[in-house]
């Protein structure tokens, strides 16, 4: 059964404190890792795709890293608007994803 | 691009009653669509995979008499809640397979009180 395990639970930054979110996963047949942002009360906005090991995104002040059993989601110099949940999730041959429970990330100004 | 739509966004029913909630993929065709439930602090659970033309694929422990999802055309997908229950109660997010690559983009979900 695909495994996916983020930590930690809750991060809280100082404004342009730079930090790391992890993602440990363990799947069979990876099709896919995907981090997604998740605002209070409303549906998950896509960030990054990442297929193979060694593969790297980046968006803004996001940077998404893969390796073959883990992910990192670093935030450089983070403003208050990046406070959010960050959900990691799986994909495997069947197209489903499983979703770790996430990673709440408070930027304090 | 890459838009899904869900509606209501919020709906509060009386428990017995059915609700329906609607997913739209609104720039792009998606045959296949997912339903997601998400309880407060937790994450997002599957439901079922919805494939255009075809009956629904639920995951173990959900009842498909009590969800019924209907994938009628390449661009919508509803969910029904029938005879709810204070249990039901939830916050539901669907979600669509973007034809090219593996992302899977989410609507806004709809937030279901069952009193």
């Amino acid at each position: 059964e695909d495994q996916v395990t983020q930590s930690p639970e809750a991060l809280r930054l100082q404004e342009g404190e730079s930090s790391s979110l992890n993602c440990s996963y363990t799947v069979s047949g990876l099709r896919g890792l995907f981090w997604y942002r998740q605002d209070p009360g409303k549906g998950p906005e896509f960030l990054f795709t990442l297929y193979s090991a060694g593969e790297e995104k980046e968006k803004e002040r996001l940077k998404a890293t893969l390796t073959k059993k883990e992910s990192f989601l670093h935030i450089t110099a983070p403003k208050p608007e990046d406070s959010a949940t960050y959900l990691c999730a799986v994909q495997a041959g069947d197209y489903k994803l499983s979703f770790g429970a996430g990673t709440t990330v408070t930027v304090r100004a | 691009g890459a838009v899904v739509s869900q509606h209501p966004s919020r709906v509060i029913c009386k428990s017995g009653t059915s609700v329906k909630i609607e997913c739209r993929s609104l720039d792009f065709q998606a045959t296949t669509m997912f339903w997601y439930r998400q309880f407060p602090k937790q994450s997002l659970m599957l439901m079922a995979t919805s494939n255009e033309g075809s009956k629904a694929t639920y995951e173990q422990g959900v009842e498909k008499d009590k969800f019924l999802i209907n994938h009628a055309s390449l661009t919508l997908s509803t969910l029904t809640v029938t005879s709810a229950h204070p249990e039901d109660s939830s916050f539901y997010i669907c979600s669509a397979r973007a034809p090219i690559g593996e992302a899977q983009y989410f609507g806004p979900g709809t937030r279901l009180t069952v009193l």
